[in-house]
């Protein structure tokens, strides 16, 4: 099974609203991830988890705060974001360099 | 650093062609080599891969082989449906560490 899970798929909030982004996988990777994607343009990474520990944060704004629970789930933390911060979300775990992504959510600033 | 550049797109191409999209990439040591697909509205799936040179990653018809002397890991497919009209991303993982460097994507249309 090389499922991840994204909760949920479409999500659309006001600028001072709080939510949160929600990842699972149970392939028992060690290593999890958060990408944010523009339209039509690679995916670009904001942060890494290696052991529930957070190894990379690309220089993210402060209003996106990721939380890693246990091994297996991953979370983004959304509190008064920008209509620029719109995109699609996606979350990824890895194995031996190998990433695997989930669906995505959409998420729609307004 | 690590770098990976895709012949741009879009690329349109009619049912049954040969379609070929070129990625080359700059990197230090034996770089893991990926193929990862976008369909529209969906998360990205790893289509093929291949992990030292002279490897072929293989799926779904499609194929391509790391070649290291040209550093390149050009996809192809011998004749495209117009189920694979989809964004197609070339990615390497560089020797340690497993981070991502993603070409810019193309958009393939195959039409009926």
């Amino acid at each position: 099974d090389t499922e991840v899970t994204q909760t949920p798929k479409h999500l659309v909030m006001g600028m001072t609203n709080k939510k949160s982004l929600k990842c699972e996988q149970h392939m028992g990777h060690r290593a999890m991830y958060w990408y944010k994607q523009k339209a039509k343009k690679p995916p670009e990474l904001m942060f890494v988890y290696s052991y529930e520990k957070l190894s990379i944060n690309e220089s993210v704004p402060s209003r996106f705060s990721p939380e890693c629970p246990n091994s297996s789930l991953l979370n983004l933390h959304l509190h008064a974001l920008q209509p620029e911060d719109s995109a699609l979300y996606l979350c990824a775990s890895s194995e031996y360099r190998v990433q695997f992504f989930g669906p995505g959510t959409r998420l729609t600033v307004l | 650093g690590d770098s990976v550049t895709q012949m741009e797109g879009p690329v349109t191409l009619s049912e049954e062609a040969f379609l070929t999209i070129n990625c080359t990439y700059t990197a230090t040591g034996y770089p893991s080599l990926f193929w990862y697909v976008q369909y529209p509205g969906e998360g990205l799936q790893l289509l093929l891969k291949a992990t030292k040179a002279d490897d072929k990653g293989s799926n779904k018809g499609f194929e391509a082989t790391y070649r290291k002397e040209t550093t390149s890991f050009h996809l192809e497919k011998g004749s495209v449906q117009v189920s694979d009209s989809a964004v197609y991303f070339c990615a390497l993982s560089p020797t340690s560490g497993s981070r991502l460097t993603f070409g810019e994507g193309t958009q393939l249309t195959v039409n009926p």
